[in-house]
């Protein structure tokens, strides 16, 4: 069975661009989370989904929104991007998100000029 | 965003020798869990703990839940060369809406063969 996927592998856009990154979870898996990782520090958490209804945010700016689809894919856009953008970008899938294993997806590296 | 306190940094050992790193932080967590991640990879699981002063072994790792719940350590027995990766614990709780992971900064571990 395949894992959690992500795409586009890699990303780079300038100041001000907006960008949308998408997450195809485990087959049969409904829950969703993304987090940031910055380089040298550990993955922070940004949003989590479950049947397509937010059900967690952290501490990030509004310019950070996702979404979840009936298929339990989820995008996460983010609008005016910032140099400190920068980061990988981690997708973890879930049954149901109430406390089971997270999985995680390669994730998206994004660039930022 | 909150950043669990984990020591050390960095570890560079030779092969067969043992390894021992700990995480704390400064509120109770109900789950602690331990990561690697390897270059251009997610983090993936290597062991769950569930119960203040559980210990659990995978192979040649064990980890502890500290009987405070505010730590944990990980330790690795008669390293090989593909242990090296960055290892991460987290902390997670049950309560409230979602089941968010809070990440250490991680530890660099090289194994010279």
């Amino acid at each position: 069975d395949a894992g959690v996927t992500q795409s586009p592998t890699h990303l780079i856009k300038t100041r001000g661009q907006h960008v949308t990154l998408r997450c195809s979870p485990i087959s049969g898996h409904k829950s969703v989370s993304w987090y940031q990782q910055v380089l040298g520090q550990g993955p922070q958490f940004i949003f989590q989904y479950y049947e397509k209804e937010e059900r967690g945010r952290g501490n990030f700016p509004d310019r950070f929104s996702a979404r979840q689809f009936p298929n339990y894919s989820s995008e996460l856009n983010v609008n005016a991007l910032l140099l400190g953008d920068s980061a990988l970008y981690l997708c973890a899938s879930s049954l149901r998100g109430f406390g089971d294993t997270q999985y995680f997806g390669p994730g998206t590296r994004l660039t930022v000029l | 965003g909150q950043q669990l306190n984990q020591s050390p940094q960095s570890m560079f050992i030779q092969e067969g020798e043992d390894v021992s790193m700990n995480c704390t932080s400064s509120s109770i967590f109900n789950t602690w869990l331990w990561y690697k991640q390897d270059p251009g990879e997610g983090p993936v699981l290597l062991i769950a703990l569930y119960k203040a002063g559980e210990l659990t072994s995978n192979g040649r790792l064990t980890a502890q839940f500290g009987i405070t719940r505010k730590d944990s350590f990980l330790n690795i027995s008669a390293s090989i060369p593909s242990d090296v990766g960055i290892y991460f614990c987290a902390g997670r709780n049950s309560g409230g809406s979602n089941y968010k992971l809070t990440f250490g900064k991680g530890t660099l571990l090289t194994v010279n063969p």
